[in-house]
């Protein structure tokens, strides 16, 4: 156990839909990241937060949005989905923002969008 | 452009043998490089973290090279066993603001 929790576990919904995935880092861990993964891509960075504030972005899509709260927990929004917004998607924390440590990675959620 | 490269999507080697992977990196100066293990359908879990300053990293099993010259990282399992079987991926920092993963290596270690 990562110490990283992710919900739900499994989420299938229609094109067009909107959805929220929730993120609650390890205790104590400052650094928020969302990947996407799907079967033909690899994991895809999508965003970074640190104590509540973006700190990087990857190839994020425009209909894509996240945040981080004052607990740190974070939410990942997916808006007008489409069937190639199918993936496993994942969080992972970290202590701090100095790449020099492992990152903690949940067990992900995985979207299925029909 | 960036793009970080692993030999191959999958490797099979017998047991008891040394599986090598390789990662190769390109247009990005990573000051650290990490290695983790990815089961089907479960989060990335790490394994090895080598700084640019460190040539070898060693863990149990588990040896990582880095060569900043190559611009490349090898990961060695020894005497490896089924229970080794799991796609590995390598990362790289982007320049101090994200690690960027590679595609990952799919290893099957055959009893």
């Amino acid at each position: 156990d990562s110490g990283v929790t992710q919900t739900p576990k499994h989420l299938i919904t229609a094109t067009g839909q909107r959805v929220t995935l929730r993120c609650s880092p390890r205790s104590g861990d400052l650094s928020v990241y969302w990947y996407q993964q799907s079967l033909d891509q690899g994991l895809q960075f999508l965003i970074q937060y640190y104590n509540g504030e973006e700190r990087a972005k990857g190839n994020i899509l425009e209909r894509f949005s996240a945040q981080q709260f004052p607990d740190l927990h974070s939410e990942l929004n997916l808006s007008s989905l489409e069937l190639g917004d199918s993936a496993l998607y994942f969080c992972a924390s970290s202590p701090n923002i100095i790449l020099n440590t492992e990152a903690f990675f949940g067990q992900g959620t995985r979207l299925t969008v029909v | 452009s960036q793009k970080i490269e692993q030999n191959s999507e999958a490797l099979n080697i017998q047991e008891g043998k040394t599986a090598t992977l390789t990662c190769n990196y390109t247009n990005y100066s990573p000051a650290y490089l990490q290695w983790y293990r990815q089961d089907p359908g479960r989060g990335p879990v790490f394994l090895l973290l080598i700084r640019e300053n460190e040539k070898e990293k060693r863990k149990e099993r588990l040896k990582v090279t880095f060569d900043t010259t190559l611009k490349q990282s090898l990961f060695h399992i020894t005497a490896s066993q089924p229970a080794d079987s799991a796609t590995y991926l390598c990362a790289c920092d982007n320049y101090g603001q994200n690690f960027v993963f590679g595609p990952g290596t799919r290893l099957s270690v055959l009893p």
